[in-house]
């Protein structure tokens, strides 16, 4: 069985100030990991994924991600947060072959000026 | 443009009737999805298709049929519509790699039923 957990349903940081959103998982085998990001009235975008190789993943707009095993973590962090970052944030697990897909229930980022 | 188009993005309809959603990708992917997210912006996964087969079958009413004529369209019935039905349906696909847990959703951009 695997499950997904993000620790923070709202996380608010200021302009240019550092981001952390967190994510620990749960699963029975080595799992594949992804962050989205959707913006209101949108479709939700690929932000990161890893699968295996590198456990630190960079992924678009400055975001990264570093996958833990031993804490069973995979938080997302960006350096300094911009206006545009403000958004809905989700972690999935997937299993081989990515028919198994939970998402996380979100988090909620804003940004203050 | 590559993409994954849904259709339409808003569809507001009453209780009891039957409603289509319309879904096509141009990525050549193999599986393609189906999505709810209720208003707490949660997703559930409704259905996945692989080839044009069923593949996942959620804890879904049977009022929700899916019908995938290629493996490029795959297209969303609701039949008897209902209150709870409202909420942002969206379509999704992906390249299937059965060796690794896949290469994440390409999604569309949504389709907000509501049901009144």
């Amino acid at each position: 069985a695997q499950s997904v957990t993000q620790l923070d349903s709202h996380v608010s940081v200021s302009e240019g100030t550092p981001v952390l959103l967190r994510c620990n998982y749960s699963s029975s085998y080595s799992p594949s990991l992804f962050w989205y990001v959707q913006h209101p009235n949108k479709g939700l975008q690929l932000l990161l994924k890893y699968t295996s190789a590198a456990t630190l993943v960079k992924g678009i707009n400055g975001f990264e991600a570093e996958f833990k095993k031993s804490e069973t973590s995979f938080h997302l962090t960006k350096p300094s947060a911009h206006m545009s970052d403000a958004a809905e944030y989700f972690c999935v697990v997937s299993n081989t072959g990515g028919f198994k897909t939970i998402f996380g229930a979100g988090t909620r980022l804003f940004v203050k000026a | 443009d590559t993409a994954v188009s849904q259709t339409p993005k808003y569809l507001v309809t009453q209780m009891g009737n039957d409603k289509s959603i319309k879904c096509e990708q141009n990525l050549g992917h193999d599986t393609m999805y189906w999505y709810k997210q209720d208003s707490k912006k949660f997703l559930k996964i409704m259905f996945s298709y692989n080839n044009k087969e069923l593949i996942i079958n959620e804890t879904v009413p049977n009022r929700f049929s899916p019908k995938s004529p290629d493996k490029a369209h795959l297209n969303l019935h609701i039949n008897s519509l209902e209150l709870g039905d409202s909420a942002v349906y969206f379509c999704a696909s992906s390249p299937t790699d059965r060796d690794s847990g896949g290469w994440g959703y390409t999604f569309g951009s949504g389709t907000r039923l509501t049901v009144v």
